[in-house]
């Protein structure tokens, strides 16, 4: 099994329609992160939380909500979806001062 | 915010070919990291840098960290079919929570 599982893997949404991206990791790591990654922009960060009660804001959190519903499982809401959020997304842990650990990614369109 | 520029975007070489990838920042990093993404994957580390003119060497890829640890280059000699693929270069911050990724250097090896 993978160490970071993210369902869907794709996911064709309409316009205003909620949709949930979900994360779970078997690392046993406290930080847990979203990123969005966009062609010729690298990976850039949604949300990010330390610990079950750690939320934080990244660099684009507009439009975004996050759960951290456990220590191994991390969800971002998009709540009325737009197309220019169509985009792979990607969940990862990190221990301290460690590499991060990567899920294969949700491809999301939204038309 | 710290920012990470990588150069060039794209690059498309014949196998047996010499390349070498940028990282580069104003910003100091206590660490830099490089991973490569293939396509439907999420990024997996090749290598890990601490120290400012530290050198990697993985088979054919060289790692170099700036001596002011605010750049980085990937230099891959011979370069094969199989090194196709993304290459992203992260800036590590002091307290081992946060990684800053770059744009990503998209590179393809024709045989």
């Amino acid at each position: 099994d993978a160490d970071v599982t993210q369902t869907p893997r794709n996911r064709i949404t309409k316009t205003g329609k909620r949709i949930m991206l979900e994360c779970s990791q078997t690392k046993g790591h406290d930080r847990m992160y979203w990123y969005r990654q966009d062609p010729g922009l690298g990976l850039r960060l949604i949300y990010y939380s330390f610990d079950v009660k750690d939320i934080n804001k990244g660099e684009i959190s507009d439009g975004y909500s996050v759960s951290r519903q456990a220590q191994a499982k991390f969800s971002l809401s998009l709540e009325s979806a737009i197309p220019n959020q169509t985009a792979l997304y990607f969940c990862a842990t990190k221990g301290w001062n460690t590499e991060a650990f990567f899920g294969q990614g949700t491809r999301l369109t939204v038309v | 915010t710290q920012l990470l520029e990588q150069s060039p975007q794209f690059l498309s070489i014949q196998e047996g070919e010499n390349l070498t990838v940028y990282c580069n920042s104003s910003s100091v990093f206590s660490s830099l990291q490089w991973y490569r993404q293939e396509p439907g994957e999420g990024p997996v580390l090749l290598v890990t840098v601490v120290t400012g003119g530290e050198v990697k060497k993985l088979k054919r890829l060289t790692f170099q960290f700036g001596d002011a640890r605010k750049d980085s280059s990937l230099h891959i000699t011979a370069a094969q079919p199989g090194d196709t693929g993304l290459y992203l270069c992260a800036g590590g911050d002091n307290a081992g929570n946060m990684l800053t990724f770059g744009g990503g250097t998209r590179l393809m090896v024709k045989p």
